[in-house]
């Protein structure tokens, strides 16, 4: 079992839906991150929080809204997706990344299909 | 940009044998890590080794590090069949301004 839970574990949606996943841990870590994970690819860095402030923004489009309401949610609001943008998309946590890339904690993702 | 690329990119080994995959890296680093990932689940964090350090072991793998060649290899040894995952690098490099960067990964199966 991970000490990361993501839900929902499938999401199949529309272009003009508007769907959130979530992410929560409770191991007291101050940083957590989202991924995009294509099929076959390594995972790609989309956001970092860090005390619940958002510190790592990687040139996201806007249709993905990050969220943190407390220091053991994450969430990742979707709106306007586009058929390339069906993926797994990953959370993770760490200590404070004051220590820079701390080893991270991942969930198992939430794949993701846009229709 | 890809910081890290791992070599080979697939291997196919008999359990009980050993497995070594490579990972290079363009730009100085502040540390390495590996992950390990099964088939349709989250990523693992296996190692970090940092920048000063140049071998490092835990259990069954022992991961090695050489800064002058910008690159790092993991190897699993006497390896089983629930090893067979993907095995990717990651790297920072905060002095280049580059966040956390994985690897492509060597898709590693252990056949029984």
């Amino acid at each position: 079992d991970t000490e990361v839970t993501q839900t929902p574990k499938h999401l199949v949606m529309g272009m003009t839906n508007k769907k959130s996943l979530k992410c929560e841990q409770h191991m007291g870590h101050r940083a957590m991150y989202w991924y995009k994970q294509k099929a076959k690819k390594p995972p790609e860095l989309m956001f970092v929080y860090s005390y619940e402030k958002l510190s790592i923004n990687e040139s996201v489009p806007s249709r993905f809204s990050p969220e943190c309401p407390n220091s053991s949610l994450l969430n990742l609001h979707l709106h306007a997706l586009q058929p390339e943008d069906s993926a797994l998309y990953l959370c993770a946590s760490s200590q404070d990344t004051g220590a820079r890339w701390a080893p991270q904690h991942f969930g198992d993702g939430t794949r993701l299909s846009i229709l | 940009s890809q910081q890290g690329e791992e070599d080979p990119q697939a291997l196919s080994i008999q359990e009980g044998e050993n497995a070594t995959m490579n990972c290079s890296y363009k730009t100085s680093i502040n540390n390495l890590q590996w992950y390990r990932q099964n088939s349709g689940r989250g990523l693992v964090h296996l190692i970090l080794i940092r920048s000063n350090e140049r071998e490092k072991h835990s259990g069954r793998l022992r991961v090695t590090l050489d800064t002058s060649k910008k690159s790092s290899s993991l190897l699993i040894t006497a390896s089983r069949a629930a090893d067979t995952a993907s095995y990717f690098c990651a790297t920072d490099a905060y002095n280049y301004g580059q966040n956390f960067v994985f690897g492509p990964g060597t898709r590693l199966s252990v056949l029984p």
